[in-house]
């Protein structure tokens, strides 16, 4: 079955860009899905940060759209997340996940989720 | 874009049925059937419930239903069963061609 796998440092300078990559294993992730990445501040609620299609085609938060550009790797199988600029505001477990059929479907599966932390 | 609004804490006994309200606008909920509900226990990450209001996907319990009225959308389970006591987000699509969550219901078993 689907699983999905985030990657990337743990902790990240003030300032300094954030880079993350999910790792999509048991399916293609040029099939007719989009991928996802999705953020949790510690303790708050869900906040969606944007989506790809294996075409290449992304659609981000209005909120986060100056700081963020999701890329795919078909070859790898991957798509990344980078946000720029990051602030404590930025401190959250991100998560990947595979989005239904259109962009903001839903989501299912999701990854286990990468805990970053933005501090000096 | 504000988030979908929920109850902060909902709560109920064993074999009771408890429902989880969602209330957004016409922008939002009222004007798309593109409500989707999300499971997540501690630690863990969330799991998709309900997708398209009231569409179940395999494998989820029909103890879990999903509805909508206007621009309220809510969750219901049945037969409340501990193993259901978890965090409970709500998402939906908006005119503004973007995704807003709730803020999570927190829902106790007693």
């Amino acid at each position: 079955q689907v699983q999905l796998q985030e990657s990337g440092p743990g902790l990240v300078k003030p300032s300094e860009t954030l880079s993350l990559t999910c790792t999509v294993s048991g399916y293609s992730i040029s099939s007719v899905y989009y991928w996802g990445w999705i953020r949790q501040p510690p303790g708050k609620g869900l906040e969606w940060i944007g989506s790809i299609y294996h075409s290449g085609s992304t659609y981000y938060s209005p909120s986060l759209k100056s700081r963020v550009t999701i890329s795919v790797d078909t070859s790898k199988n991957q798509f990344s997340l980078k946000l720029s600029s990051v602030t404590a505001a930025d401190t959250a477990v991100y998560y990947c996940a595979r989005v239904g059929l259109l962009w903001f479907r839903w989501f299912d599966p999701w990854g286990q989720g990468t805990l970053v932390t933005v501090s000096s | 874009q504000s988030a979908l609004t929920q109850p902060a804490s909902v709560s109920g006994s064993p074999g009771q049925s408890i429902t989880i309200s969602c209330t957004g606008t016409s922008s939002d909920v009222g004007g798309y059937n593109y409500v989707s509900w999300y499971q997540q226990h501690p630690g863990k990450a969330p799991k998709l419930m309900i997708y398209d209001v009231s569409n179940r996907p395999s494998g989820v319990s029909n103890r879990f239903s999903g509805s909508k009225s206007g621009s309220t959308a809510s969750l219901t389970i049945s037969g409340l069963q501990a193993e259901d006591e978890a965090d409970y987000f709500c998402s939906s699509y908006t005119s503004s061609s973007t995704l807003v969550f709730g803020g999570g219901t927190k829902l106790t078993v007693l």
